[in-house]
């Protein structure tokens, strides 16, 4: 199995509402990424766990709150978005902490969920 | 800081004729190089990476490209494309630490295969 499941695909909500995404590996990969990705823009790098714990936040705003319950599942809170918010959300990992791009590993993504803030 | 450049942000080309996806680089250190394909509606999928060695590196799908230093290039090539590589490419640099803090991606190019 080397895939990176996530769900929902897509996601249409409010902004008062409380919704989450979830993320999914079961390659014994131990990093494990949140990335956002605007239309026709590269990804921007949110969040990354390394050994369930959360080892980078790239300045992301509250209302998102990633959770890794075990070192298999991802998960990011959502809360009071703002229409701004719209995007592909990706989840992503790799094998051995951040640091492991440089040798044989690389980072797997997983097909992203996309949300919509109305 | 690193910075990443692709110079052309649509690519269209005819069935089986030869493409090239230009990028270049801007570092004051060591820096490792990757190429990533999006398809739509999907997550990013590595086609190839130099880290060092040969600069001349072959990736999946019939993918190559080639590291020039002095250039500060990373130009992805493929001979004859197909109707399937129609995709979103993007180039990415990381520090010689191989850290995914440090993964600065471009802004990508579409490049659509006609047929």
């Amino acid at each position: 199995d080397t895939e990176v499941t996530q769900t929902p695909k897509h996601l249409v909500m409010g902004m008062t509402n409380k919704k989450s995404l979830k993320c999914e590996q079961h390659m014994g990969h131990r990093a494990m990424y949140w990335y956002k990705q605007k239309a026709k823009k590269p990804p921007e790098l949110m969040f990354v766990y390394s050994y369930e714990k959360l080892s980078i936040n790239e300045s992301v705003p509250s209302r998102f709150s990633p959770e890794c319950p075990n070192s298999s599942l991802l998960n990011l809170h959502l809360h009071a978005l703002q229409p701004e918010d719209s995007a592909l959300y990706l989840c992503a990992s790799s094998q051995d902490r951040e640091t492991g791009l440089a040798t044989n590993e690389k980072l797997f993504f997983g097909s992203g969920t996309q949300l919509s803030v109305l | 800081a690193q910075s990443v450049t692709q110079l052309d942000s649509q690519v269209p080309v005819f069935e089986e004729a030869p493409v090239e996806l230009r990028c270049n680089y801007s570092s004051s250190v060591s820096v490792y190089l990757f190429w990533y394909v999006q398809y739509p509606n999907q997550g990013l999928q590595l086609l190839l990476k130099y880290l060092s060695g040969s600069t001349l590196v072959k990736g999946i799908n019939g993918f190559e490209a080639e590291f020039n230093k002095s250039q500060t290039s990373f130009h992805l090539r493929k001979p004859s494309v197909h109707i399937s590589d129609t995709a979103e490419y993007f180039c990415a640099v990381s520090l010689s630490s191989g850290s995914a803090r440090q993964l600065t991606f471009g802004s990508g190019t579409q490049l659509t295969v006609l047929p």
